[in-house]
């Protein structure tokens, strides 16, 4: 099977702009996960989604935004960039939900990232 | 405030010697418990978890982690390190639809 893909695997945006992410999660899997990982911040949880719905979002403003489509692709776009914004973002694939349900969170198998630069 | 805490940023072992990486956490209950290896330029890889039951729980790679409900801990260790486990290592917890990760440590083998 093949893993998570996302693309880009590199970005590089002004102040200002917007870009958006995809990802492609492993066959069959239909939750997708959006993480952040910066140097002063670490890894933090932007939001997931599961079967094109939006279960849980994190602490980030609303220019993050997201969603999923039919076929469990997911995009994540983020509006009104600020130099804040540099960052890897991950995605993460599982067959169920990845923060929980009745049987506990899904294993979450994590895409490369996509590494922004915003100048 | 719930947090995990990853207390050793960098740590720094020879080929073939044990391992011990630290992970505590601020719950009011017993989180699900994650560690996760990240190489460099790489995503997350999961290593191993522990939801409930059998407090000493087998990972991939030869890794083991024992949750210690007293010490609201769960350390990772390797009785024999190999330098392709030179990598960042993260704790991470779920509860309540939330997930927050460690801080990382950093590990460094030396030959």
């Amino acid at each position: 099977k093949a893993g998570v893909t996302q693309t880009p695997r590199y970005l590089i945006k002004t102040r200002g702009q917007q870009v958006t992410l995809s990802c492609s999660p492993i066959s069959g899997h239909r939750s997708v996960s959006w993480y952040q990982q910066t140097p002063g911040q670490g890894l933090q949880f932007l939001f997931e989604y599961f079967s094109e719905t939006q279960r849980n979002k994190g602490n980030f403003p609303g220019r993050f935004s997201g969603r999923q489509f039919s076929n469990s692709r997911s995009e994540m776009n983020v509006s009104t960039l600020e130099l804040g914004d540099s960052a890897l973002y991950l995605c993460a694939s599982s067959l169920r939900p990845g923060l929980g349900g009745q049987k506990g969170p899904g294993t979450q198998y994590f895409g490369p990232g996509t590494r922004l630069t915003v100048l | 405030a719930q947090s995990v805490t990853q207390p050793d940023i960098h740590i720094t072992v020879s080929e073939g010697a044990s391992l011990e990486l630290r992970c505590n956490y601020s719950y009011g209950a017993t989180p699900y418990l994650f560690w996760y290896v990240q190489s460099p330029g790489q995503g997350l890889q999961l290593l191993l978890k522990y939801f409930s039951g059998d407090t000493l729980v087998q990972g991939i790679k030869g890794f083991e982690a024992e949750f210690k409900r007293s010490q609201s801990s769960f350390n990772l260790r390797k009785p024999s390190v190999h330098w392709s486990d030179a990598a960042e290592y993260f704790c991470a917890v779920v509860q309540n639809n939330d997930m927050r990760f460690g801080a990382g440590t950093r590990l460094t083998v030396k030959p």
